[in-house]
């Protein structure tokens, strides 16, 4: 079963640092791109980042409200993604999902989305 | 960034509805446009990707349509499992945005 776990969430003052793992499972996780994205408190979703497999070089991408602050990385030989979080605000509070990012090619182009998705684990960033 | 804009905010339905829920980009993302299912306290869920393609083990009364800036989910007869938010997000370009979400509740 695929299948995406993550933890580290808490509770963090203003200005703290928080890391976030996401273990996956059931897939080969080095070929896979994987996102972060979150979502505060009945509001909507936002992505947060991403970043990509070896082969395209770990590359990484950030929304603005978090480039700067927040830091993708992966471990492939122990299939984690990780989202460090840095000088943390209270709009940072949220329930934040990791993702995997997955490709077909129904007519001619390569579209990618995001096909599993873990539970999340909550963040609040609060004195 | 690409903004993705979402109609009606909410929808009141009942059970046997066909319900229609449109999304809008800010400009042209062509088929780039997946949609999601979410349910309080859950995760999002993959309904269709690429525009119109189903994700396995989605239900057929789901289908979605359009491009370049219009699209459209429609459930063809709503189910009691149906009511829930839907969030479309394009993946056209970085960042990835979603539209703000579709309520979907009982009527």
């Amino acid at each position: 079963e695929v299948q995406l776990v993550e933890s580290g969430g808490g509770l963090v003052q203003p200005g703290g640092s928080l890391k976030l793992s996401c273990a996956a499972s059931g897939f080969i996780f080095s070929d896979s791109a994987m996102h972060w994205v979150r979502q505060s408190s009945g509001k909507g979703l936002e992505w947060v980042g991403r970043i990509r497999s070896k082969a395209n070089s770990y590359a990484t991408a950030y929304a603005a409200s978090v480039k700067g602050r927040f830091t993708i990385s992966r471990d492939d030989s122990n299939n984690t993604a990780y989202l460090q979080m840095n000088s943390l605000k209270t709009e940072d509070t949220a329930v934040y999902y990791c993702t995997r990012l997955v490709g077909a090619k129904p007519f001619g182009y390569y579209y990618y989305y995001m096909d599993v998705w873990g539970k999340g684990t909550t963040v609040t960033v609060s004195s | 960034d690409v903004q993705m804009t979402q109609s009606p905010s909410s929808l009141s339905a009942s059970v046997g509805d066909r319900v229609t829920i449109t999304c809008r980009a800010s400009q042209s993302i062509s088929s780039f446009l997946n949609w999601y299912q979410q349910k309080p306290g859950e995760a999002p869920k993959l309904l269709i990707y690429a525009a119109f393609s189903l994700q396995s083990g989605v239900p057929s009364r789901f289908s979605g349509s359009g491009s370049g800036t219009d699209f459209t989910l429609t459930i063809s007869s709503l189910q009691p499992e149906d009511f829930a938010t839907y969030y479309c997000q394009q993946g056209y370009s970085t960042p990835w945005t979603f539209g703000q979400g579709t309520k979907v509740d009982v009527k």
